[in-house]
């Protein structure tokens, strides 16, 4: 059975930063490109990030580029997103998405989020 | 960047009526790569339709997909109790991989 499981949200300050994790089990982690989609308050699901199975290309939408960095461990089954430079439009519930092949963007697999709250 | 818009906001049925959902991209997608994902709150969403047509690993055959180019539908023949939730489509053929607003399927 596909589990993906998030941690790492918080309460941040605007400016500062927050590193999600997400742990998955169930299916070969390296054969998988993996991305993480934001859904803010009230409002409707965003793709923030993907990354290809070995972990050598990543891509992102304009913004968050050059503020936030998605990377993984095949060797510890782990998705990470680093946020840096937080506003208070980043303040989201952030989720985990398993890629259906390799950089297909068809999301097969979620996990059921993790909140980050960037506020004063 | 492509747009998706999704119609209606929301739908109010009854269980056992018939449900479609509309989703018309701002541009013409390639290999119809349009998806459709349900989503309940509190809960991971779940995936439906990939490719406009293709059900996804155990998708019951009520939910169905259709359409191409700008113009895609999802259908559900007969709505179970269970099936009120939050109905997203996404474009997975050009970056950024962007989702519509949103279905709301809510029980009349």
């Amino acid at each position: 059975e596909v589990q993906l499981l998030e941690s790492g949200g918080g309460l941040v300050q605007p400016g500062g930063s927050l590193r999600l994790s997400c742990a998955a089990s169930g299916f070969t982690f390296k054969n998988y490109a993996m991305n993480w989609v934001r859904q803010a308050p009230g409002k409707g699901l965003e793709w923030v990030s993907g990354i290809s199975g070995i972990g050598t290309a990543t891509r992102y939408p304009d913004s968050v580029k050059g503020r936030f960095t998605v990377s993984r461990d095949n060797s510890r089954n782990t998705l990470y997103l680093q946020m840096d430079s937080l506003r208070a439009e980043d303040t989201a519930t952030y989720f985990c998405a398993k890629d259906q092949g390799n950089w297909n963007y068809v999301f097969d697999f979620w996990g059921q989020g993790t909140l980050a709250t960037v506020s004063a | 960047e492509i747009v998706l818009t999704q119609s209606p906001g929301t739908l109010s049925l009854s269980p056992g009526d018939r449900a479609t959902l509309s989703c018309r991209t701002s541009q013409s997608l390639t290999s119809n790569s349009l998806a459709w994902y349900q989503h309940k709150p509190g809960q991971a969403p779940r995936l439906l339709i990939y490719g406009a047509s293709s059900r996804a690993a155990g998708i019951p055959d009520r939910f169905s997909g259709s359409g191409s180019g700008t113009d895609f539908s999802l259908t559900i023949s007969r709505l179970e109790p269970e099936d009120f939730a939050v109905y997203y489509c996404q474009q997975s053929g050009t970056s950024p991989y962007a989702f519509g607003q949103g279905t709301k399927l809510e029980i009349k």
